[in-house]
């Protein structure tokens, strides 16, 4: 069955810094990928949607990378700040072209100033 | 734009009532609406799909006559909790889509069954 897995332990880093975030997957081949932002006690919001077909995609201070043949996606966040402390969701394409999401179990992540 | 409420944000009810929930997009029109419910420190699980104008499609394992889905409108989607237990207070959050790719989510609603 498809499996997402994202590093479970969160992720501390200095304002300013790179934030670098995984997302692996198997048993799958999905035509895209998707990542959110989440906030204590409210739903995801969208950031990213990178298809199979795209390498790399950027905004603003975002920038995803999709590697179909390692499975893995990496999210990254330049120049860090404290107001980017959330926490981070992947999400494939479920199988049968349904619209279904399968989201990771997400990253935490904490800027310091 | 894409805009998803939800309603209500947070409700507590005794052990044995049914809590209706109301999800809405704003802006557009949703072919498609999810409903997912989140444990604490824990992914989304996906419990439903649902369809305007026809019956939702359940993931496996989650009882139908539980949680009951209607989308009556190209919307709006409700998800009520049947006989609720202490076991079925979770956060809910629904999400929809346009002929898109993307999901939009809403808020999310609290639920507490004493």
């Amino acid at each position: 069955s498809q499996k997402i897995e994202q590093n479970s332990e969160a992720l501390n880093i200095q304002e300013g810094k790179t934030a670098t975030l995984t997302c692996n997957y198997t048993n799958y081949s999905p035509a895209y990928l998707q990542w959110y932002r989440q906030d204590p006690g409210r739903g995801p919001v969208f950031l990213l949607l990178i298809r199979e077909n795209e390498k790399e995609k950027r905004k603003e201070r975002l920038k995803v990378t999709f590697d179909t043949t390692l499975k893995q996606s990496l999210f990254h966040i330049t120049a860090s700040q404290p107001a980017d402390s959330a926490t981070y969701l992947c999400a494939l394409e479920g199988s049968g072209n349904t619209g279904k999401l399968i989201f990771g179990q997400g990253t935490t992540l904490q800027v310091k100033p | 734009g894409a805009v998803v409420s939800q309603h209500p944000s947070r409700v507590i009810c005794k052990s044995g009532t049914s809590v209706k929930i109301e999800c809405r997009s704003l802006d557009f029109q949703a072919t498609t609406m999810f409903w997912y419910r989140q444990f604490p420190k824990k992914s989304l699980m996906l419990m439903a799909t649902s369809n305007e104008g026809s019956k939702a499609t359940y993931e496996q394992g989650v009882e139908k006559d539980k949680f009951l889905i209607n989308h009556a409108s190209l919307t709006l989607s409700t998800l009520t909790v049947t006989s609720a237990h202490p076991e079925d207070s979770s956060f809910y959050i629904c999400s929809a889509t346009p002929l898109t790719d993307t999901q939009y989510f809403g808020p999310g609603t609290r639920l507490t069954v004493l």
